[in-house]
């Protein structure tokens, strides 16, 4: 079973369109996390989640809206896509007094 | 959290023990030292982490200077499987995510 998922693997939409990426995990951690890779391979983080409460917000524009129905997902809704979108988004989960956080294999969002 | 410092690249033949340097001159007392990798666009691996002592796990071992202001991470026995970029964090609490600097690409060689 993988322990964190992310759904789909693969998007590619056009500019002006919104869209959702998904993340389930299945480690019973506590902790989530939203990254953005861009084309340059940088990797910055976006959200964090503790107990399904925003924790950090990285100055990330507000079309980026996660949202975490419970602790085991936290999905990312983006509205308006924007070329400057295009990236790869990796879910992240890690639990409180454990140091190692495990990511998702990465959502490849590319917006035409 | 302390700043990081990785060289860009490396090379390793393969069977041979890859030490990856990071220094991280301003790091504080509370503060651990974390590496990760990335192979190839797949998510982020975590590897090993440690505070002042040594520690070694089934992937590498982590010596940390007595100053701590530097680090090494050796992967004894490198494979082409263990071509990718390596992430030396420092980092103080679980609850703080996780931040990424550039990195060394190891690239192992045949």
């Amino acid at each position: 079973d993988t322990a964190v998922s992310q759904t789909p693997k693969y998007l590619v939409t056009q500019m002006g369109n919104d869209k959702s990426i998904k993340c389930e995990q299945n480690l019973g951690h506590d902790t989530m996390y939203w990254y953005k890779q861009d084309s340059k391979k940088f990797l910055k983080i976006m959200f964090s989640y503790n107990n399904k409460e925003l924790i950090i917000n990285e100055t990330v524009p507000n079309r980026f809206s996660p949202k975490s129905p419970d602790k085991a997902h936290l999905n990312l809704h983006i509205n308006s896509l924007e070329l400057g979108d295009s990236a790869v988004y990796f879910c992240a989960s890690s639990q409180e007094g454990n140091t190692e956080a495990f990511f998702g294999q990465g959502t490849r969002l590319t917006v035409v | 959290d302390a700043k990081t410092t990785q060289p860009p690249s490396m090379d390793c033949a393969e069977g041979r023990a890859a030490n990856l340097p990071c220094n991280h001159s301003t790091i504080s007392g509370n503060e651990y030292v974390y590496w990760y990798r990335q192979i190839h666009s797949q998510g982020p691996q975590y590897i090993i982490h440690g505070l002042k002592n040594n520690e070694t796990n089934e992937m590498a071992s982590l010596i940390i200077t007595e100053d701590r202001k530097s680090s090494t991470l050796i992967l004894p026995h490198a494979t082409l499987r263990d071509t990718a970029v390596y992430y030396c964090i420092v980092r103080v609490a679980w609850l703080k995510p996780l931040v990424f600097g550039k990195g060394t690409r190891l690239s192992v060689i045949a």
